[in-house]
């Protein structure tokens, strides 16, 4: 039902990397691009991503964005203790005409 | 660099309305569109609604016939109302503001947790 999927959880290594995926369900959900956003607990919501893979100013460079087709992806390079978050997926979705979240993906650095 | 405050009271009852208050700082309120979001705990973040500085307003259909959103821009702020609140409606609430080129939601207050109880 909901418009953007995404995995409950992923695990890696420190300085390892993380590919955090997330498929739009429909057509209809992401035709102005998708973000990322990253959630510690206690924190507001991160902006890490726009428009599928433009970063905005101060993010890291070990991190980075794309999409190919219904599914857009957020890869993390060389994992840090920081890295620990939850991260959701975001995008316009126009049949519902309402703004979409994934459920959300809890990366853990191990 | 712009800043967005929630403010309202932190416990509300059931059945009664819930009413929170957007600040924002350090930028205008013009040109914007302007969103709730929730995090019931445990949960997801889900949706609530936008608002335009223009007024205009779209509601998460879920949400849609219990929720008001109202703008101020003499104030530099927006405003949530949603009627006869349930335990379901606990949550943090958010606000944040969409970017003017890919309405990514690109700026967000601290959050602020309501309780519905008796």
């Amino acid at each position: 039902q909901a418009g953007l999927t995404q995995p409950p959880s992923v695990s890696k290594g420190l300085r390892q990397t993380a590919t955090l995926t997330c498929t739009a369900n429909s057509d209809n959900v992401g035709n102005q691009g998708v973000a990322w956003l990253q959630l510690h607990q206690g924190h507001p919501p991160k902006l890490l991503s726009y428009r599928n893979n433009n970063r905005p100013s101060g993010i890291s460079e070990r991190l980075s964005a794309s999409r190919s087709g219904n599914t857009a992806s957020l890869t993390i390079t060389g994992l840090q203790p920081e890295d620990e978050a939850d991260y959701y997926c975001s995008a316009w979705d126009s049949s519902l005409s309402a703004w979409v979240f994934g459920g959300g993906t809890k990366l853990t650095v191990l | 660099q712009v800043q967005l405050q929630e403010s309202g009271p932190g416990l509300v009852k059931p059945s009664e309305t819930l009413s929170l208050t957007c600040t924002v700082s350090g930028g205008s309120i013009n040109n914007y569109y302007w969103s709730w979001i929730r995090q019931p705990p445990g949960e997801g973040l889900q949706w609530v609604g936008y608002i335009h500085y223009s007024g205009n307003t779209n509601y998460n259909p879920s949400l849609r016939s219990r929720v008001t959103m109202s703008v101020d821009t003499s104030k530099n702020q927006f405003s949530l109302k949603l009627s006869s609140v349930t335990a379901a409606d606990t949550a943090v609430y958010y606000c944040a503001r969409h970017d003017s080129g890919d309405y990514s939601l690109d700026y967000w207050g601290q959050g602020t947790l309501v309780t519905v109880s008796s």
